[in-house]
């Protein structure tokens, strides 16, 4: 039962490296979105997703890209890291756009230096 | 963005104590789902609730939608260790989708055995 895979779980980058955080689901689910967490402010939407070839930006999308060429993988490419972007980032997807129900990964935590 | 703020930011709990936590928004929210985030892991949808008004329980867990739509609360019934964690308040700004979340900051709870 994969459900939601993130990888890498840890990542170091130092400032101005480039980096994806890849994101694969097995349960067939047309919704996915990427989210970080910060302490004290729990988990903001960076990019989501409604189907293949569909993406959107969420609340913090600034240095961030997505693509989703199928409907498995979702990808959040980093392109020039900052110490801004120090974080765990999770991955999640829905079968449904109705219910509100994610299910999340178990995070990628990533330090810039 | 649309902001959720939870309360109390953290709780230290004797097991068997019984625990309420609440949230609370400055504007309508037609759905309140609450998740838990287990230390390491990803978070897991605990309630859902999509009507005012409505009281939903799942085993010690009971979440009630706020009659007004800005708020609702999630009571733990009988504590134990395993509920420690960070539990989160979540819904769907007005006029976007289910699944394009805003989450609260998050309650953290220590259980002490």
């Amino acid at each position: 039962n994969a459900g939601v895979t993130q990888t890498p779980k840890f990542q170091v980058l130092k400032t101005g490296q480039s980096m994806t955080l890849q994101c694969a689901q097995d349960m067939n689910h047309e919704y996915m979105s990427w989210y970080r967490q910060d302490p004290g402010m729990g988990l903001r939407l960076i990019h989501y997703s409604v189907g293949a070839g569909i993406t959107d930006q969420g609340e913090v999308p600034n240095g961030y890209n997505v693509s989703r060429s199928t409907t498995e993988d979702f990808p959040l490419r980093l392109l020039s890291a900052a110490p801004s972007q120090t974080s765990v980032y999770f991955c999640a997807s829905s079968g449904s756009l109705n219910t509100g129900e994610l299910f999340f990964g178990e995070g990628s935590r990533l330090t810039v230096l | 963005g649309q902001q959720l703020n939870q309360s109390p930011q953290s709780m230290f709990i004797q097991e068997g104590e019984d625990v309420s936590m609440n949230c609370t928004s400055s504007s309508i929210f037609n759905t309140w789902l609450w998740y838990k985030q287990d230390p390491g892991e990803g978070p897991v949808l605990l309630i859902a609730l999509y009507k005012a008004g409505e009281l939903t329980s799942n085993g010690r867990l009971t979440a009630q939608f706020g009659i007004t739509r800005k708020d609702s609360f999630l009571n733990i019934s009988a504590s134990i260790p395993s509920d420690v964690g960070i539990y989160f308040c979540a819904g769907p700004p007005s006029g976007t989708s289910g699944s394009r979340l805003t989450f609260g900051e998050g309650t953290q709870l220590t259980v002490n055995p």
